[in-house]
Formats: C-alpha cells, sequence, structure tokens
C-alpha cells in the first residue's frame, strides 16, 4: 500500500519568501506529526494532530511556523518570512493513534 | 523533557562483526523507536518497544525499563547495513518522538 507522501522534495527558497510543504499520511491514520532535521542532527518534533485537531504545537519555533490538517488527512505545513535556519529537512509521520510510526522522505527546504 | 543519549556516535567495523548500539533516556517512557536512515533517505522504523526483546533477521532490539536503556545488535553485519540509527522515545509528557542524535555505522566489506 502507499507509504507517506511529501511534496515538494526539495524546495529553494529566497530569503523572506514564504512556503508551503504538504503531507500525505497512510490512509486511517489518525495522528500526524511533524518534525525538523538540521543537517548532521536528530530529527526534532515541531507539531501533533490527531485528525483535525492541533493537539500539541510546542516544537514550532517561531510564529511564522504554522501548520493545518482541516480534514484530517492532508497536512501543511506553512512557514512564512522564511530565514536561513529554516533550512533543514522536514518529516512527516503518521500513525495509527499510538502505534509504529510511518514516516515520508522529507522535503528538504534550503532558504538562499 | 526526556534527554536521549546514544553510544556510540560513530561506529566503524568490518564485515561479519557483531554490532551494539546502545540508547539511554532520563525519564519513563510508554514506547520507544530503533530507526534507520541511509545517507539522503527517509526514516524507516525498525522496532517499536516498551518491554523486553525483539528480533527481525539480523537485528535484536532490547529495552530495559527500570534501567532506561536500550540496545540494538545487528549480527553478522553487512556493508548494506551502513545508515544512521536513531533511537527515539515517546512518553515523559511528549506527544511526538524525543530523538537521540544518531550513531553512524560504517560496515566494511
Amino acid at each position: 500500500g502507499a507509504g507517506v507522501s511529501q511534496s515538494p522534495r526539495y524546495k529553494v527558497a529566497k530569503r523572506g519568501q514564504d512556503v508551503a510543504l504538504r503531507c500525505d499520511p497512510i490512509s486511517g491514520h489518525v495522528s500526524l506529526f511533524w518534525y525538523q532535521q538540521a543537517l548532521g542532527q536528530g530529527p526534532e518534533f515541531l507539531t501533533y494532530f490527531q485528525n483535525e485537531a492541533q493537539l500539541d504545537k510546542s516544537g514550532l519555533p517561531s510564529d511564522r511556523f504554522f501548520a493545518e490538517r482541516p480534514e484530517g488527512s492532508v497536512s501543511t505545513l506553512k512557514i512564512q518570512r522564511t530565514q536561513q535556519e529554516d533550512s533543514a529537512v522536514y518529516l512527516c509521520a503518521s500513525s495509527y493513534l499510538t502505534y509504529e510510526q510511518y514516516f515520508g522522505p522529507g522535503t528538504r527546504l534550503t532558504v538562499t | 523533557k526526556n534527554e536521549v543519549e546514544q553510544s556510540p556516535q560513530n561506529l566503524t567495523a568490518q564485515e561479519g562483526e557483531f554490532i551494539t548500539i546502545n540508547c539511554s533516556y532520563s525519564v519513563g517512557i510508554s514506547a520507544l523507536h530503533w530507526l534507520q536512515q541511509h545517507p539522503g533517505g527517509g526514516i524507516v522504523s525498525l522496532f517499536m518497544l516498551s518491554s523486553g526483546k525483539k528480533k527481525h533477521g539480523r537485528l535484536i532490539a532490547t529495552i530495559n525499563i527500570q534501567e532506561k536503556h536500550s540496545s540494538l545488535h545487528i549480527t553478522a553485519s553487512h556493508p548494506r547495513d551502513s545508515a544512521v540509527y536513531i533511537c527515539a522515545v515517546r512518553g515523559g509528557g511528549a506527544d511526538g518522538l524525543t530523538f537521540g542524535k544518531g550513531t553512524h555505522l560504517i560496515i566494511q566489506p
């Protein structure tokens, strides 16, 4: 069956531009997570959805970061006025409740 | 907040060797994950553990809840096992996973 997909796979943005990153979770997966992975580091938690409800956004680094999942399936992570420190791989994962998480391939964002 | 420590950070071994990667965490958890990440690739979940031991092929994962410690073992290692292995935990008040920095494993032929 289809796994978690993310688009685009690569994104280059000029500093100050807004970007939108998309995640398509596995069908039926209630939980969806966004993580940020800086070069050479382990991923770090950004935010968590259960269905359409954003239950935890404690990891979002600033108010420039915004995530939504309006219909409880596809999710979008938006970064406004991108800065160089936003350059990272953004990973999406989904799971059925608290079970094993399945990761997407990630979106590599480079801010120039 | 849970602190997750992995050791070693880097490991180079010869093909066929028995490999052990360790993970310790600071706060009680509901589950521990071992993940594999190839360069430029996505993350693949190897194991999710809450107690005891799991085995899949040449991979074995163990966890000691009392000691807050887990190990990942690879038997008869092969160059295709070369990857970054990441320990991640769920619990300690957090909804998402808290990750270790990863162990960069290279298996030489």
